[in-house]
């Protein structure tokens, strides 16, 4: 069974461009979240979609960043425009059930210059 | 503070010895899980505990959890030089909200 795949592995753009993130869940996983860790500091929650609806995004930092589910499958998440304290390590998890073990995948390291 | 607050931050080890890790939280919860983080890695979940149980083994992997101290501990016996890397727990609050509050880590180094 494959796990959760994101894409791109490492992305690095300029200040006031913008950049899509793609994350594949576990197949047949209803739950998607994002995490980021951004510079020394811990794992940090951004979103909860269960299949294409957000179920908790209490921890989307400002409007700059819009995840999508359409269709429930994959999830994007775009930062647009992208500023320097965004740069971090941005990971996607998925779970079959909530309360269940959420399996992440190996995150994209993004670099705003 | 953050909940999940790990102990110590740092610990080396010589290869063979025993390692424990700790962690403190600070409401309650469902669950709580540990994690494990290779350099410029993923994180590779280790072993989920449930509010109601107290003890779990995986393989050289024991751990405990406390809810009236509201902590919990990882121990990883036999130590290998492989288990370095950086271990976090990482708890899911007993409210309507399903994410994870991760702590800081603590970074293991297993010397061969």
């Amino acid at each position: 069974e494959a796990g959760v795949t994101q894409f791109p592995s490492h992305s690095v753009i300029e200040k006031g461009q913008t950049v899509t993130l793609r994350c594949d869940p576990i197949s047949g996983h209803d739950n998607l979240y994002w995490y980021r860790r951004v510079m020394g500091k811990e794992i940090k929650f951004l979103l909860h979609f269960v299949k294409e609806s957000k179920q908790d995004e209490s921890g989307m930092p400002n409007n700059r960043f819009l995840a999508e589910r359409t269709g429930g499958t994959y999830s994007t998440l775009k930062v647009q425009p992208a500023e320097l304290e965004d740069s971090g390590v941005y990971f996607c998890a998925s779970s079959q059930n909530t309360l269940d073990t959420q399996y992440f995948g190996p995150g994209t390291r993004l670099t705003v210059l | 503070s953050q909940q999940g607050e790990e102990d110590p931050q740092a610990l080396s080890i010589q290869e063979g010895e025993n390692a424990t890790m700790n962690c403190s939280y600070k409401t309650s919860i469902n669950n709580l899980q540990w994690y494990r983080q290779n350099s410029g890695r993923g994180l590779v979940h280790l072993i989920l505990i449930r509010s109601n149980e107290r003890e779990k083994h995986s393989g050289r992997l024991r751990v405990t959890l406390d809810t009236s101290k509201k902590s919990s501990s990882l121990l990883i016996t036999a130590s290998r030089a492989a288990d370095t890397a950086s271990y976090f727990c990482a708890t899911e609050r007993m409210d309507s909200s399903y994410k994870l509050i991760f702590g800081s880590g603590t970074r293991l180094l297993v010397r061969p």
